[in-house]
C-alpha cells in the first residue's frame, strides 16, 4: 500500500493562478481531510469528506474547493492564489470510529508570489 | 466554533527531564488524539483516548483524558532526543465530525 500520496511536493504560483492539489489514498477509507500549516498555527481544517459525493467546510474554507467523486481522490482547488495561501499543505485520510487514525500524506509545500 | 488549545507553545528540557503538555478544549469532545510531528515531517498518530478519566500508557508517554472529556494531556517521562518535535492534540464532538487540532507544543530535548 502506498498510504496516503500529494502531489506535488512543491509548488510556485503567482498571485492570482490556480491549481490543484492532489491527494490520494489506497486504503479504502471513507474520511478524507485537508489541513494547512503555518508556523505557530498548528493545523487548521480546509475541507473534509466523509465520503464519495459528500464535502463539508472546516475553519478555514474560503478561496479552496473540494470535490470527492471517487473513495480515493480528494483533491483541493486553490481559485486565485493570494500569498496569505502560501502555506504547507496536509491531506489525511481513516475510517471513522474507534481507532480513529488519520494517515497524514507527504505535503505540499506551497509559495504564492 | 469548537477551539482547541495548548499550552505551552515551546518546551525546551534537558535530556532526561520529565515533559508535560496540556490541551483544552471550548466544547466536550467525543474523543481525543495525540499526534507528534518531526521536523521536515508529517504528524504521525500516537493514541486516541475516549473514555471520560482515561489514562493510557505508551512506554515513557502517558496520555490523559479529563472526567470532563474537555481537557487532556501528555507526559514524557526522562526524555530524550529522538522526543523532539511538535505534539498536537486533535479533538473530535463526534465521529463522524470535522478533527480540529491544536496549535502544538513542540518540544527540544537538550542532550
Amino acid at each position: 500500500n502506498a498510504g496516503v500520496t500529494q502531489t506535488p511536493k512543491f509548488q510556485v504560483l503567482k498571485t492570482g493562478q490556480s491549481m490543484t492539489l492532489q491527494c490520494a489514498q489506497d486504503m479504502n477509507h471513507e474520511y478524507m481531510s485537508w489541513y494547512r500549516q503555518d508556523p505557530g498555527m498548528g493545523l487548521r481544517l480546509i475541507h473534509y469528506s466523509v465520503g464519495a459525493g459528500i464535502t463539508d467546510q472546516g475553519e478555514v474554507p474560503n478561496g479552496y474547493n473540494v470535490s470527492r467523486s471517487t473513495t480515493e481522490d480528494f483533491p483541493l482547488r486553490l481559485l486565485s492564489a493570494a500569498p496569505s495561501q502560501t502555506s504547507v499543505y496536509f491531506c489525511a485520510s481513516s475510517t471513522p470510529g474507534s481507532p480513529y487514525e488519520q494517515y497524514f500524506g507527504p505535503g505540499t509545500r506551497l509559495t504564492v508570489t | 466554533g469548537q477551539q482547541v488549545m495548548q499550552i505551552p507553545q515551546y518546551q525546551h528540557v534537558q535530556e532526561g527531564e520529565d515533559f508535560t503538555t496540556y490541551c483544552n478544549s471550548s466544547t466536550t469532545l467525543s474523543n481525543i488524539q495525540w499526534y507528534k510531528q518531526r521536523p521536515g515531517g508529517h504528524p504521525v498518530f500516537l493514541i486516541q483516548l475516549v473514555k471520560s478519566g482515561e489514562v493510557k500508557k505508551q512506554k515513557r508517554l502517558t496520555f490523559q483524558f479529563g472526567e470532563a472529556k474537555k481537557n487532556s494531556s501528555l507526559h514524557i517521562t526522562a526524555t530524550q532526543t529522538t522526543d523532539v518535535g511538535t505534539y498536537f492534540c486533535a479533538g473530535l464532538k463526534t465521529s463522524y465530525d470535522k478533527v480540529i487540532f491544536g496549535p502544538g507544543t513542540s518540544l527540544s530535548v537538550i542532550p
